[in-house]
């Protein structure tokens, strides 16, 4: 079954400073990729998702970007941290003709 | 548009009484409806699916289209069940998964 790292697990940040998450998966191929953010009483708001290498689709606008350079390999970056920006980024995968998302540890992002 | 909501941001109950955890959803289609776990310290992870029919550790839904709702029960609630639950949509043929905000379950001793 499919397995998730994503890392760093918690990151702490000035504001104006970039931003580089990264999730990778084992266990299957050609994932569909994706990133959420989770605030509390908020849900879990889906941010881009990914169906292949450089194909990345954006949710909502924001400050932040996704790429996706490998299979198996999502990137979620910014170029100037946001106060805002804080919280917590969930990667998840699934595959076609199932319907199951299998999620990362997720990354605390602390913006100051 | 499509939408999950989850009224309550808290449920608390007793160890032993009934649990629902209430979930109403807007789609235009036939959705995948889904609810998802967190327990502490653990990470998100597939409770069960509508499609299913099925019951997991005691958890059961039925999804009811006239009401547009998938709501989450147990008649006997556990200490180990508290944890926060997010019901989700799936549309037909569609890659995006849309979340509730989520439901803290507290069950008390």
């Amino acid at each position: 079954s499919q397995t998730i790292h994503q890392w760093p697990a918690t990151l702490v940040q000035p504001v104006g400073s970039p931003l580089s998450l990264e999730c990778t998966v084992e266990g299957t191929s050609n994932p569909n990729l994706y990133w959420y953010r989770q605030a509390a009483g908020r849900g879990l708001q889906l941010l881009f998702y990914s169906v292949g290498i450089g194909q990345i689709s954006s949710e909502v606008p924001q400050n932040l970007s996704a790429s996706r350079p490998q299979d198996r390999q999502f990137i979620l970056s910014s170029k100037k941290l946001l106060l805002s920006d804080s919280g917590f980024y969930l990667c998840a995968c699934d595959r076609d003709r199932e319907e199951t998302q299998y999620f990362g540890p997720g990354t605390r992002l602390l913006v100051l | 548009a499509q939408r999950v909501t989850q009224p309550e941001k808290l449920l608390s109950v007793f160890k032993g009484a009934p649990v629902e955890l209430k979930c109403n959803y807007s789609y235009s289609g036939s959705p995948e409806l889904f609810w998802y776990v967190q327990y502490s310290r653990q990470r998100l992870q597939l409770l069960l699916r509508h499609i299913s029919r099925e019951s997991i550790k005691g958890f059961t839904a039925d999804l009811n289209k006239g009401e547009t709702s998938f709501h989450l029960k147990k008649p006997f609630a556990q200490e180990e069940d508290s944890a926060m639950y997010y019901c989700a949509l799936r549309g037909t043929g569609g890659f995006k998964t849309i979340f509730g905000a989520g439901t803290r379950l507290f069950v008390k001793a």
